[in-house]
């Protein structure tokens, strides 16, 4: 069956350029996480959302972050002004109840600021 | 606050060797306990979870795991180690109520020599 998807795996940006990043989450799961995963370090929460609805936010690092889920499914993780810090893997994980506590991640995309 | 503590950022086991990996929490009430394996270029996969059932959770590839709430902590163990379990394993905590917010450790990688 199909699993969390992400694109691009990888991407290359030029300090100052605007990333846009994608999540297709496992068909039907009602919760949506995103995490930053730095080299060498676990994953850190940065948002979460139920459907559409974004219930936290409080791991985004700055007001360059941004992320949305308009429809309930796929959500989009915007990066403005990159810097050299925001290089990492941004990975995505669902989940079909958000009360049970088992998260299913992608492969993550790669994000190399330059 | 949540916190998640790894002992020892690289293991090495012997082939045929018993796989110990070390895994402490921090919270007053014992939260959702998880184990993570993630291969190089790959996302993070469940190894085993522990809710609130039997303190000893058998997950896959012949993984199991101990909740043992008086010293705060959820060790992994497999009792044979075999070459393919080389990868990178993260400890990761939901805390309950919280609307399924993972907090992990910083990894622990596992090298098994032949």
């Amino acid at each position: 069956g199909a699993g969390v998807s992400q694109s691009p795996r990888y991407k290359v940006a030029k300090r100052g350029q605007d990333v846009a990043l994608r999540c297709d989450p496992i068909s039907g799961h009602v919760s949506l996480f995103w995490y930053q995963q730095a080299l060498g370090q676990g994953p850190e929460f940065l948002t979460y959302f139920q459907n559409e609805a974004q219930l936290d936010k409080s791991g985004l690092p700055s007001d360059r972050f941004f992320a949305e889920r308009p429809e309930g499914s796929v959500s989009t993780l915007k990066i403005q002004r990159t810097q050299q810090e925001d290089s990492a893997v941004y990975l995505c994980a669902s989940s079909l109840d958000g009360r049970v506590g088992e998260q299913y991640f992608g492969p993550g995309t790669r994000l190399t600021v330059t | 606050a949540q916190s998640v503590t790894q002992l020892g950022s690289h293991v090495s086991v012997s082939e045929g060797a018993l796989v110990l990996l070390r895994c402490n929490y921090s919270s007053s009430v014992p939260p959702y306990l998880f184990w993570y394996v993630q291969y190089p270029n790959q996302g993070l996969q469940l190894l085993l979870k522990y809710t609130s059932a039997a303190t000893l959770v058998k997950g896959i590839n012949g993984f199991e795991a101990e909740f043992k709430k008086s010293e705060t902590s959820f060790h992994l163990t497999k009792p044979s180690a075999h070459m393919s379990d080389a990868a990178e394993y993260f400890c990761a905590v939901s805390p309950r109520g919280t609307g399924n917010q993972f907090y992990f450790g910083t990894g622990t990688s596992l090298t098994v020599i032949p």
